[in-house]
């Protein structure tokens, strides 16, 4: 175990349907990542919080909503998907270093998306 | 131009091969870096960090080079269990920026 917990790691869903990820660290970082994996891409950042507000939301469309109640807890709210959002999704937690930004992230095991 | 560049792969080398996999990133204002290895299904998780001294882990070795803006990872006397993709991870403003990663294969 990495100290970073994913839940669920599979899900398969239609595209009407609204489902959530959770993703919850015990590490006691103080920032916490969203990030994308699909076949043969690099992995692509999502979103990110520090100290529970959101610092980065890299033109993620709106059917992708995240939520950090707080620094040990992340969700990413999904609905009305499309089948290529199907991918890997990987949540993170790391320290967060003020203006140098991120620092080593430790990863969850994922949650694998299959959009029908 | 991508912002972290790695050749895909995959290298498929015999058990005891050196294998050496170069990554180029296009930010020469880049703060950090590091490998990390993702196995089959499974997250990724830090290797090492690369520093401008160059630095050693057992088998493994990182090199930086900022003139050049390019990363290494050598590694020596592959074993099987070295087999997965190996990542490289550049910290631009606060961000990390992750390469395709380069797949390693070792064969018996």
């Amino acid at each position: 175990e990495t100290g970073v917990t994913q839940t669920p790691r599979h899900l398969v869903m239609g595209m009407t349907n609204k489902k959530s990820l959770k993703c919850e660290q015990h590490l006691g970082h103080n920032a916490m990542y969203w990030y994308k994996q699909s076949a043969k891409k690099p992995l692509e950042l999502m979103f990110v919080y520090s100290l529970e507000e959101r610092v980065e939301n890299n033109s993620v469309p709106s059917r992708f909503s995240p939520e950090c109640p707080n620094s040990s807890h992340l969700f990413l709210h999904l609905h009305t998907l499309q089948p290529e959002d199907s991918a890997l999704y990987l949540c993170a937690s790391s320290q967060w270093q003020g203006t140098s930004g991120a620092n080593v992230l430790t990863f969850g095991a994922g949650s694998r998306l299959t959009v029908l | 131009r991508k912002e972290v560049e790695q050749d895909p792969g995959p290298f498929n080398v015999p058990e005891g091969a050196t294998v050496a996999f170069n990554c180029t990133y296009s930010n020469s204002a880049s703060q950090s870096f590091f490998w990390y290895r993702q196995d089959c299904r499974k997250e990724p998780k830090l290797l090492m960090s690369v520093y401008s001294s160059g630095n050693e882990d057992g088998r493994f070795t990182a090199q930086l080079n900022r003139a050049s803006q390019y990363i290494s990872l050598l590694i020596r006397d592959s074993k099987l269990s070295d087999s997965a993709t190996y990542l490289c991870v550049v910290r631009n403003t606060g961000k990390l920026i992750f390469g395709q990663g380069t797949t390693l294969q070792v064969k018996p």
